[in-house]
């Protein structure tokens, strides 16, 4: 019972650098989100996806890109990493509908030198 | 922008005290929740809470709110030493799951 499962959990890049982090879930959940979380902050929306096929800006979406790309998997793509972007990066899905519960993974941990 | 603002930022309790966490927040909700999350690991959900809801339950755990005064409290009943994690609130305003988090209380429980 893997719930959701992110990849990689630590990463080092250097600035201008390219990379994407992966998420899959298991739970047949529609709607699926990226968060960052930065030191003394809660966690803020970048991107979101509420089923197959469609994304969202969440938040704080620049500088990141998004891919629905089957109902499991949902990926974020730094395009030219940036310092600013040292962070920990967390995914999380949800069933559809009202009041609905977030599960989380347990993040990837990523530095910009 | 953070919706959620918690306090204290950090509450230091012995085992099988009580331990209590408030949560404010700006603009009007669909419902509010909270989650815990240990050293090094992801958010895990602790208790909805809808917006004509009042009081909700769960295990150890009671949660109020107060939507009149756009706050809401965490009460841990019989803290053990395995609660030690940091509490977010999160706010839903639309009932779309964008939700909105707050700072966070670091809660030490010490045995």
């Amino acid at each position: 019972n893997a719930g959701v499962t992110q990849t990689p959990k630590f990463q080092v890049l250097k600035t201008g650098q390219s990379m994407t982090l992966q998420c899959a879930q298991d739970m047949n959940h529609n709607s699926m989100y990226w968060y960052r979380q930065d030191p003394g902050m809660g966690l803020r929306l970048i991107y979101y996806s509420a089923s197959e096929g469609t994304t969202d800006k969440g938040e704080v979406p620049n500088g990141y890109n998004v891919s629905r790309l089957n109902k499991r998997e949902f990926s974020l793509r730094l395009e030219s990493a940036a310092p600013s972007q040292t962070s920990v990066y967390f995914c999380a899905s949800s069933s559809t509908g009202y009041n609905q519960p977030q599960h989380f993974g347990d993040g990837t941990r990523l530095s910009i030198l | 922008s953070q919706q959620g603002e918690e306090d204290p930022q950090a509450l230091s309790i012995q085992e099988g005290e009580n331990a209590t966490m408030n949560c404010s927040y700006k603009t009007s909700i669909n419902n509010l929740q909270w989650y815990r999350q240990n050293s090094g690991r992801g958010l895990v959900h602790l208790i909805l809470i809808r917006s004509n809801e009042r009081e909700k339950h769960s295990g150890r755990l009671r949660v109020t709110l107060d939507t009149s005064k756009k706050s809401s409290s965490l009460l841990i009943t019989a803290s053990r030493a395995a609660d030690t994690a940091s509490y977010f609130c999160a706010t839903d305003q639309r009932g779309f799951q964008k939700l909105v988090f707050g700072t966070g209380t670091r809660l030490l429980v010490s045995p």
